[in-house]
């Protein structure tokens, strides 16, 4: 069975600061990977997503994950944040010819401070 | 991307009561889920919705608790039965088709009293 481990529970940062959101997964397959993020009041929404390919992925509201697949990792990163980048970011793995029922990480709750 | 409305987006119960909870998708979608997320926690899949066939559950969860119904591609229902205080939580409806990243509605937020 897969699963997902986010390391950070709770992030503070203060705008402009970069951050990098820890995501491991365990797995032996080939995996899809997924960063779901989920602003206060609203529904989770996909922020990027990896298939195949190049292991540098970008996603909207300048945000990229890198997948290394010798981690087992799929961190998230953004060089500089934004008070509007406060949210709850959710990391998630489907393995690739399975279901499409994806295995969720616990959630890492980011505070951005103006 | 298919657009999900999902209803009641909140509502506080009485004990023991039970609530029904629609989610409904502008286009057909293979796979419906029904997700429950407490507070501090991550997302627990409740049941895979079939499509004009009993949901499929997953461990810890039962279809007397929580009955779903899915009589077609773009719509299903999720009731929580006989509800406790322990039921209060965010309930998701999610759809996926081809192995796609799976698409949230906005999520029913439920307090029991």
């Amino acid at each position: 069975a897969q699963s997902v481990s986010q390391h950070n529970h709770h992030v503070i940062l203060s705008e402009a600061a970069s951050l990098e959101l820890g995501c491991n997964y365990s797995y032996g397959g080939t995996v899809n990977l997924f960063w779901y993020v989920q602003y206060p009041g609203q529904h989770l929404q996909l922020l990027l997503k990896y298939f195949s390919g190049d292991p540098l992925v970008k996603g909207i509201k300048g945000f990229e994950a890198e997948f290394i697949k010798s981690k087992f990792s799929f961190n998230l990163r953004k060089p500089s944040v934004q008070w509007s980048d406060t949210a709850e970011y959710f990391c998630a793995v489907t393995s690739t010819g399975g279901s499409y029922i994806p295995t969720f990480g616990r959630g890492t709750s980011l505070i951005v401070h103006p | 991307s298919a657009v999900i409305s999902q209803k009641p987006s909140r509502d506080i119960c009485q004990r023991g009561t039970s609530l029904t909870i629609q989610c409904q998708v502008d286009s057909q979608v293979t796979m419906m889920f029904w997700y429950r997320q407490q507070p501090g926690q991550s997302l627990t899949l409740i049941a895979t919705a079939n499509q004009g066939s009993e949901a499929t559950y997953e461990s810890g969860f039962v279809i007397d608790k929580f009955p779903i119904s899915r009589p077609n591609l773009t719509f299903s229902t999720l009731t929580v039965s006989n509800m406790s205080p322990e039921d209060s939580s965010i309930y998701l409806c999610s759809v996926a088709s081809d192995n796609q990243p799976q698409h949230f509605g906005d999520g029913t937020r439920l307090s029991i009293l």
